[in-house]
């Protein structure tokens, strides 16, 4: 099953582009990757998702290199109620078709006027 | 709305008194699951269901137990709570669980402490 590795913290400005990137050297050809955002006192909150390539959303992008080894969230022009924790996970599914779901540590982004 | 609604959100108990986190989903998910959140460790999974009458442990199960008799509950029991059980907990469902790119639907948490 994938690990996933994540930077524990990153600070930023508002106006700025933030790039998060998540390394999961062990990802299996069917699994997908997730990125969720969590609040203080909230549960976490789907952002995006994808396989290969680059897939965009209203708030996000997420680019998969080919290797599908790492996967890199980017924020555009964040501001300051982005200040949050991010997760990366990596499902997948065991032999008794049961999803497996591996979240990484999460990584706190700090967003600064 | 489509919500998770977790119940109480904060709870304070003693050690070795049974307690019961509730949990409910109004989307019609098949997929119910249980996280615990500690500082520095992320979400850990404590158990799983895919159905009505069908679970499953997750990496933490030990010293907690589920029940799934109706599809959108999916209540989380401690029998004999212990400290080491203070966390922040949260509830999660999904459409299904037969694929890997589901979106997970969390509940606002229950932070218990065992005192």
């Amino acid at each position: 099953l994938a690990k996933t590795t994540q930077p524990i913290s990153m600070d930023s400005y508002e106006g700025q582009e933030v790039n998060i990137t998540c390394s999961h050297n062990n990802i299996a050809t069917n699994d997908y990757i997730t990125w969720y955002q969590q609040f203080p006192s909230q549960g976490p909150r789907f952002i995006i998702q994808g396989y290969k390539t680059k897939v965009t959303n209203e708030v996000a992008s997420l680019f998969i290199p080919a290797d599908r080894k790492s996967s890199t969230l980017s924020l555009p022009r964040v501001s300051l109620s982005d200040t949050a924790v991010y997760y990366c996970l990596v499902s997948s599914l065991l032999v008794q078709g049961a999803q497996k779901l591996v979240f990484g540590q999460g990584t706190r982004l700090t967003i600064n006027p | 709305e489509a919500q998770v609604t977790q119940n109480p959100r904060y709870l304070i108990t003693v050690t070795g008194k049974k307690l019961t986190v509730t949990c409910s989903q109004n989307m019609n998910h098949e997929y119910m699951s249980w996280y615990r959140q500690d500082p520095g460790l992320g979400l850990r999974q404590i158990y799983y269901s895919m159905n009505v009458e069908v679970t499953d442990k997750g990496d933490v199960p030990e010293g907690y137990k589920v029940s799934r008799k109706e599809k959108r509950n999916f209540p989380l029991i401690l029998e004999s709570p212990s400290p080491n059980q203070t966390s922040l907990y949260f509830c999660a469902s999904s459409l299904y669980q037969g694929s890997t790119n589901e979106k997970l639907f969390f509940g606002s948490g229950t932070q218990l402490s065992v005192l």
